[in-house]
C-alpha cells in the first residue's frame, strides 16, 4: 500500500496571506489527524477528521481550519498567516481513529 | 490531564552499545503507547505499540519497549545499536474513549547520536 501523501511539501508565504495544505491517507483509512511540529512547542494536535467530519480539535486558533473529502482526503487551511504558524504539519491516517497513526513526510511551512 | 515525559533530550551512546529511552506519562487509565522515530526533515515512522496483553512489546529495527503500569512507563530499548538509529525518538500517548479520536500526545523527543 502507499504511504500516506503530502503537498505540498515545501511552503513559502508572507504575514497575512493564506495556505493550504493537502493530505492523502493510506487506502482504507478514514482518519485523519493533523499535527504541528515546532521547535519550541514540539508537536502538537490540530483536528481530526472522519468521514468528512471534525471529530476532534486541539487547542489552536480559528485561523487553523479542515477539511475533509468523500475519499478520505484532507486539507488544512490557515488563514492570516502569521510569523508563528512557521511549522512543519504533518498528516497522520488511521483506520478509525483509535488505532496507531501513520504519518506523511510533512509539509514545511516557512511565513515570512 | 494526559502528559508525556521523555526526560532526556539528548543520549549519546557508541555503536554496538545497548540503549534505553525514557518515558513516562499521566493519564488516569491505561493508554494506547506508542514510540516513533523521526529522521532529520521527515515525518515520523512508527517503531511500536502498545494497546493490551503483553507488556514487553516488539517492534520494527530490532526495537523493543516494556509496559509498567505501577510506574507508569513504556520505556523504549534495543540491545546493540547501528549508527543508522541516530534520530530524535518520540513517546506517544493516545486515550481512550469517544473524545479522544485521532489525537496522540507526544514527549518532547530525545535526540540519540550514536558514537563510532
Amino acid at each position: 500500500k502507499a504511504g500516506v501523501t503530502q503537498t505540498p511539501r515545501y511552503l513559502i508565504k508572507t504575514r497575512g496571506q493564506q495556505v493550504t495544505l493537502s493530505c492523502s491517507p493510506i487506502s482504507g483509512h478514514r482518519s485523519v489527524s493533523w499535527y504541528q511540529q515546532t521547535p519550541g512547542q514540539g508537536l502538537q494536535f490540530l483536528f481530526e477528521y472522519f468521514s468528512e467530519t471534525q471529530r476532534n480539535k486541539g487547542n489552536f486558533p480559528g485561523r487553523f481550519s479542515g477539511r475533509q473529502f468523500s475519499n478520505s482526503r484532507s486539507e488544512m487551511n490557515v488563514s492570516t498567516l502569521e510569523l508563528g504558524d512557521s511549522a512543519l504539519y504533518l498528516c497522520a491516517s488511521s483506520a478509525s481513529g483509535f488505532n496507531e497513526q501513520f504519518f506523511g513526510p510533512g509539509t514545511r511551512l516557512t511565513v515570512l | 490531564a494526559q502528559s508525556v515525559t521523555q526526560p532526556d533530550i539528548h543520549i549519546t551512546v557508541s555503536e554496538g552499545a545497548s540503549l534505553e529511552l525514557r518515558c513516562n506519562y499521566s493519564y488516569g487509565a491505561t493508554p494506547y503507547l506508542f514510540w516513533y522515530v523521526q529522521s532529520p526533515g521527515q515525518g515520523l515512522q512508527l517503531l511500536l505499540k502498545y494497546f493490551s496483553g503483553d507488556t514487553l512489546v516488539q517492534g520494527i529495527k530490532g526495537f523493543e519497549a516494556e509496559f509498567k503500569r505501577s510506574q507508569s512507563s513504556f520505556n523504549l530499548r534495543k540491545p546493540s545499536v547501528h549508527w543508522s538509529d541516530a534520530a530524535e525518538y518520540f513517546c506517544a500517548v493516545g486515550a481512550r474513549g469517544s473524545g479522544n479520536t485521532g489525537k496522540l500526545i507526544f514527549g518532547q523527543g530525545t535526540t540519540l547520536q550514536v558514537k563510532p
